[in-house]
């Protein structure tokens, strides 16, 4: 399995502004995913961190709102930008190693925009 | 397009008893891999057990077995001897077709279950 770890655990944050959640594994692993789980739905996907080149989003989410870093094979970021109430939710990253079929989550960051 | 379906949104079971949870896909490629998660309420996401589509047998992990029926394109989950921690909610989720690290997973709607002292 792996280890995933993600800050800020939890915020309250005001409308136009904007959070970067961290997230950092405990060993490299080919793959990082972002979700998005907004209150009393299930997990959207909303983009996929590639090592070293740009991540690739899913239709509805794009990069101006969801910037997203990945310098190395152990750490990504996602930029939540301008930030309205609609984006309250809880946000969760996933790691999937090359050659291992399970996909593990972090423990999310539950955010709130006020 | 992959689907998945869980046409459970709560479920009420008493301790001690076993539970099933549904979950139904929905795809034309021969290879994927099924998967159950359970989250509690603190919000994060656990893995509970993985089905490849080429597996012959069922999966188990503990109290947790998959019933994998391919033909009627169903992984339900099965928690033998449920415990009042189980109460959490469940999420089938299918990983899409292939085998490269890239392929997404995608979610059904999930199941709260809530078992009853």
């Amino acid at each position: 399995s792996a280890v995933i770890s993600q800050k800020p655990s939890r915020d309250i944050c005001q409308r136009g502004t904007s959070l970067t959640i961290q997230c950092q594994v405990d060993s490299q692993v080919t793959m990082m995913f972002w979700y998005r789980q907004q209150p009393g739905q299930s997990l959207t996907l909303i983009a996929t961190a590639n090592q070293g080149s740009e991540a690739t989003y899913e239709s509805g989410f794009v990069i101006d709102k969801f910037p997203i870093s990945r310098p190395n094979l152990t750490f990504s970021t996602l930029t939540v930008s301008n930030m309205s109430p609609e984006d309250s939710s809880i946000y969760l990253c996933s790691v999937r190693r090359r050659a291992e079929e399970t996909q593990y989550f972090g423990p999310g960051t539950r955010l709130l925009v006020l | 397009a992959q689907k998945i379906t869980q046409t459970q949104p709560g479920m009420f079971v008493q301790e001690k008893e076993a539970v099933t949870l549904d979950c139904t896909y929905d795809t034309s490629d021969p290879s994927y891999g099924l998967f159950w998660y359970k989250q509690p309420s603190s919000g994060e996401m656990i893995f509970l057990i993985y089905q490849g589509s080429y597996d012959q047998q069922n999966a188990t992990e503990g109290r947790y077995s998959l019933n994998f029926q391919k033909a009627r394109k169903s992984a339900n989950l099965v928690i033998s001897a449920s415990q009042l921690g189980d109460s959490a909610m469940y999420f089938c989720a299918m990983r899409e077709p292939g085998y490269s690290s890239a392929s997404k997973i995608i979610f059904g709607s999930g199941t709260r279950l809530s078992i009853r002292p």
